[in-house]
């Protein structure tokens, strides 16, 4: 049982440099999502996508693109670290519309940026 | 827009003494809400959601919610705390009119004193 495989686990990261966090699930499910988990605040949504093809901006986007181009992956890019983006980083799934409405997490890359 | 809000970032309470977590949440159409737990360096699993349907849900682990709609309330209630309770749980909202994004509180951490 896989569900949602997240890479890399942890990272250092000079600032200025180019950085593509992976996230592969396979449930088939249509939604997906990324957030960041930072002390105090929770759990913010970075980027979500609904369907292969298709993103949207969640709370957080700035300094963060992603793409959808298929079903299973959605990587998450960060164009030019920031140390400000040092953070845990979660992926997520869920089968919504409809199906149990749940959604499943990944185990998270932890991202330093110096 | 849709938001959540847990009181209290920290909670402590006495192995076998009841456990009460509250959270609050707004939404403009009919919500799903959710209730997580994260133990230490790992990612998000679901305790128990809430679908439309039965107002009262129980949950993994002996936990329970109960949905009221004139409170907008969600509290997660469990009779008696037990030592491996201590984790950090997060309520969620994600609606049900077609952005599907989960939007979480800041999180309650939950201590469990021997």
């Amino acid at each position: 049982i896989a569900g949602i495989t997240q890479a890399p686990t942890s990272q250092i990261l000079a600032a200025g440099r180019r950085m593509t966090l992976r996230c592969t699930q396979d449930m088939r499910h249509n939604a997906m999502y990324w957030y960041r988990q930072d002390l105090g605040l929770g759990l913010r949504l970075i980027h979500y996508s609904n369907t292969a093809g298709t993103t949207g901006k969640g709370e957080v986007p700035d300094g963060y693109s992603v793409s959808r181009a298929n079903t299973d992956d959605f990587p998450l890019t960060l164009a030019s670290a920031v140390p400000s983006q040092t953070s845990v980083y979660f992926c997520a799934s869920s089968d919504l519309p409809g199906g149990t409405a749940e959604a499943f997490f990944g185990q998270g890359t932890r991202l330093t940026v110096v | 827009a849709q938001s959540v809000t847990q009181l209290g970032s920290h909670v402590s309470v006495s192995e076998g003494a009841l456990v009460l977590l509250r959270c609050n949440y707004s939404s403009s159409v009919p919500p799903y809400l959710f209730w997580y737990v994260q133990y230490p360096n790992q990612g998000l699993q679901l305790l128990l959601k809430y679908t439309s349907a039965a107002t009262l849900v129980k949950g993994i682990n002996g936990f329970e919610a109960e949905f009221k709609k004139s409170e907008t309330s969600f509290h997660l209630t469990k009779p008696s705390a037990h030592m491996s309770d201590a984790a950090e749980y997060f309520c969620a909202v994600s609606d049900t009119s077609g952005t599907y994004k989960y939007i979480f509180g800041t999180g309650t951490r939950l201590k469990v004193l021997a």
